[in-house]
């Protein structure tokens, strides 16, 4: 079955930088559009950064373009997520997400995984 | 980047209807449609409906989405204590090349 396993949360100073990882297994990763979203405690979801299946294109949220970096290693079936710059209010549990294809779940998130915790905190 | 419009709390008895909303525009639920999420506390997002009205599998038949120019709803029949959860919305939005997000209905099952 499809998993998703994020890791690399933690407290962080605001102004610094942390790497999230999100190791796949249980589909063929090369083949699909990979995603991160985050929830901030006690909030509704919001989109950070995407990726294509072969990592041609990215795409951004307004708040975090040019502080964050979305790649993938198709190699290691893991997504990334390079934080840099980070802020108060990007505290927040950041997942990453898999879009579904045609056969099934297409322009949807339809598996995620269970988060990493991320606390921007002086 | 503006979201998509969900009213934030749905309250219902046992075995009722509910209908949730979701209104964006012609970018985002008008052009490719709109998909429906479910969040249990303290679980991820778990896909109910996507592209408008198909299901994944394993997803109950109580629960069907439509979409109507702009907004999209998600019916969900003869409520049942396990309905009780966050659901939220998601759409692909083309002139934003951004995905967003409703802010989510906490629906209650009275």
């Amino acid at each position: 079955q499809v998993q998703l396993v994020e890791s690399g949360g933690g407290v962080v100073q605001p102004g610094r930088s942390l790497r999230l990882s999100c190791a796949a297994s249980g589909f063929t990763f090369s083949a699909y559009h990979l995603h991160w979203v985050r929830q901030a405690p006690g909030k509704g979801l919001e989109w950070v950064a995407s990726t294509s299946y072969d990592g041609s294109d990215e795409f951004y949220a307004d708040s975090v373009k040019g502080r964050f970096t979305i790649s993938r290693d198709n190699s290691k079936n893991t997504l990334y997520l390079q934080m840099n710059s980070l802020r108060i209010e990007d505290t927040a549990v950041y997942s990453c997400a898999r879009e579904g294809d045609d056969a099934a779940g297409a322009n949807a998130f339809d598996s995620w995984g269970q988060g990493t915790l991320v606390t921007v905190s002086s | 980047q503006a979201g998509l419009t969900q009213p934030p709390s749905v309250s219902k008895g046992l075995r009722q209807t509910a209908t949730l909303t979701c209104t964006g525009n012609s970018n985002n639920v008008g052009d490719q449609g709109a998909a429906w999420l479910q969040q249990h506390q303290d679980h991820p997002p778990k896909l109910l409906s996507y592209r408008n009205n198909n299901r994944p599998s394993g997803i109950s038949e109580r629960f069907s989405a439509s979409r109507s120019r702009n907004t999209a709803s998600l019916t969900i029949t003869g409520l049942q204590p396990e309905d009780e959860a966050d659901y939220y919305c998601s759409a692909w939005d083309s002139s934003l090349s951004a995905w967003v997000f409703g802010g989510g209905t906490k629906l209650t099952v009275l």
